[in-house]
């Protein structure tokens, strides 16, 4: 079974430019979410999406990020414009979403985009 | 809101003695639980969870977890670690979303070292 895919796995740009970043999660899994993880943190949820629609993005700063998933699949998460503090691993993860499964639903995480701003 | 506490920021371990990280957790309600481990440049891989039922929980890489309710702890155990364990190590604490998706608060992490 294929992983969550996500792309590119490096980018550094400067600050006040755009970046943009994309996910194609597991197949069939219609829970998606964007994670962003700074150096020596943990995880931070940023934006859950329930195939087309937003769950939640309470933590989403929506001055400059943004997030879509149109066709309910795949999603873009785009940074516009950048700060240095948004450098950070951002992290596409997927689950299967509806009723939980018997010991629940397991989420599963892409190998990151890792975004440096200079 | 639910936030989780991993008191050691990097412990340092010989191969092939046991290991013990620790995870405390705040929420309201009966939690979800969850380990992960992050190897360098790669992304999270799920180690175990607990939903209910039996405390001592089981996981992949012969780790198990023990949820202890009155000290709000989910500490991760293995009896003996490998070098390839070297890596961050992640506690979660899920909470229920409408659409039965546990969204997940994650702790610090801790890094494992392992020596010879």
């Amino acid at each position: 079974e294929a992983g969550v895919a996500q792309s590119p796995r490096y980018k550094i740009i400067e600050k006040r430019q755009s970046v943009a970043f994309w996910c194609n999660p597991i197949s069939g899994h219609a829970t998606l979410y964007w994670y962003q993880q700074i150096l020596g943190q943990g995880p931070k949820l940023l934006i859950q999406f329930q195939n087309n629609g937003v769950v939640d993005d309470s933590q989403l700063p929506k001055d400059r990020f943004s997030a879509e998933r149109l066709k309910g699949v795949d999603s873009t998460l785009k940074i516009q414009p950048a700060k240095l503090e948004d450098s950070a691993v951002y992290l596409c993860a997927s689950s299967l979403g509806g009723p939980r499964q018997g010991s629940g639903n397991t989420i599963y995480f892409g190998e990151g985009s890792w975004l440096t701003v200079v | 809101a639910q936030s989780v506490t991993q008191p050691d920021i990097h412990i340092t371990v010989s191969e092939g003695a046991s290991l013990e990280l620790r995870c405390n957790y705040s929420y309201g309600a009966t939690p979800y639980l969850f380990w992960y481990v992050q190897s360098p440049g790669q992304g999270l891989q799920l180690l175990l969870k607990y939903f209910s039922g039996d405390t001592l929980v089981q996981g992949i890489k012969g780790f198990e977890a023990e949820f202890k309710r009155s000290q709000s702890s989910f500490n991760l155990r293995k009896p003996s670690v490998h070098w390839s364990d070297a890596a961050e190590y992640f506690c979660a604490v899920g909470a229920p979303s409408n659409f039965g998706n546990e969204k997940l608060t994650f702790g610090t992490g801790t890094r494992l070292t392992i020596i010879p």
